[in-house]
C-alpha cells in the first residue's frame, strides 16, 4: 500500500535561515507528490505538486521540492524562512485509487 | 469566488447522540472527500465520493457515513457519536483528471464527544 513518512515531527529554524522537510514515501509507480501547509485553526493549503518532468519544482510562498526517485524522497525546501512560514507541513502522494495520502506532518517553529 | 464551507465550525455533543457536519462547495467539482485530523496521525481518510450517487469508504470508515445527493454537498454523520470521534473535521474537493490530488480545503469542523 502506498504511504507517505515525514520522520521530523517538529522543526525550529532561526528566521532567515534555510529549512529542508524530509519527506518518503512508498509507491510502485511514478508518485504524485504534494505538499501542503496548515496555518493554526486553518484548513490545508497546495504548496507545490510534482507529476512528472522536472524533478526540482517551485511552488508558492518561495517554497521548492526536488523529487529523488532512488531515494523515494521529496524533501521541501526554502532559502530563507520568515516568521509567518511557522505552520503545519504534510507531505502527501496520490494513491492507486486517486485519494490523497498524508503523512503524519512536520511543526515548523521560527525563532525570531 | 469559489469556496467550500463546513457547519459548524465548533460543536459539542454528548455520546451516542447523532451528528451531522455539512459541508458545501461552490467549486462544481466532482470529488469530495472528508478527512480527520488527529494529533500525531496527519489527515486520516474517513469518506469520499467521486460524484453524485457515489460514496466510497476511506481507512476510518466505522461509525461515519456520508451521502452525495448533488454535487455541491457531502455531509457526514456520526450515527452514536463516541468519544473516540473528538477530533478535527477536514471537507475538501478536487477537479479530478490531471487535477488529481490538488484539494481545496474546508476550515474545518472541530466536535468534541463528552
Amino acid at each position: 500500500a502506498q504511504s507517505v513518512t515525514q520522520p521530523d515531527i517538529h522543526i525550529t529554524v532561526s528566521e532567515g535561515a534555510s529549512l529542508e522537510l524530509r519527506c518518503n514515501y512508498s509507491y510502485g509507480a511514478t508518485p504524485y507528490l504534494f505538499w501542503y501547509v496548515q496555518s493554526p485553526g486553518q484548513g490545508l493549503q497546495l504548496l507545490l505538486k510534482y507529476f512528472s518532468g522536472d524533478t526540482l519544482v517551485q511552488g508558492i510562498k518561495g517554497f521548492e521540492a526536488e523529487f529523488k526517485r532512488s531515494q523515494s524522497s521529496f524533501n521541501l525546501r526554502k532559502p530563507s524562512v520568515h516568521w509567518s512560514d511557522a505552520a503545519e507541513y504534510f507531505c502527501a502522494v496520490v494513491d492507486s485509487s486517486y485519494k490523497l495520502i498524508f503523512g503524519s506532518g512536520t511543526r515548523l517553529l521560527v525563532r525570531p | 469566488d469559489a469556496e467550500i464551507t463546513q457547519s459548524p465550525r465548533h460543536k459539542i455533543t454528548e455520546t451516542g447522540r447523532q451528528v451531522t457536519l455539512a459541508c458545501h462547495q461552490t467549486w462544481n467539482h466532482n470529488n469530495m472527500f472528508w478527512y480527520r485530523q488527529d494529533l500525531g496521525h496527519g489527515l486520516r481518510l474517513i469518506h469520499y465520493s467521486y460524484g453524485v450517487q457515489d460514496t466510497n469508504k476511506g481507512e476510518v470508515s466505522d461509525g461515519y457515513s456520508v451521502s452525495r445527493s448533488n454535487t455541491e454537498d457531502l455531509p457526514l454523520t456520526l450515527e452514536s457519536a463516541a468519544s473516540s470521534q473528538t477530533s478535527v473535521y477536514f471537507c475538501a474537493s478536487s477537479q479530478g483528471g490531471d487535477r488529481t490530488g490538488e484539494l481545496f480545503f474546508g476550515e474545518g469542523s472541530r466536535l468534541t464527544v463528552l
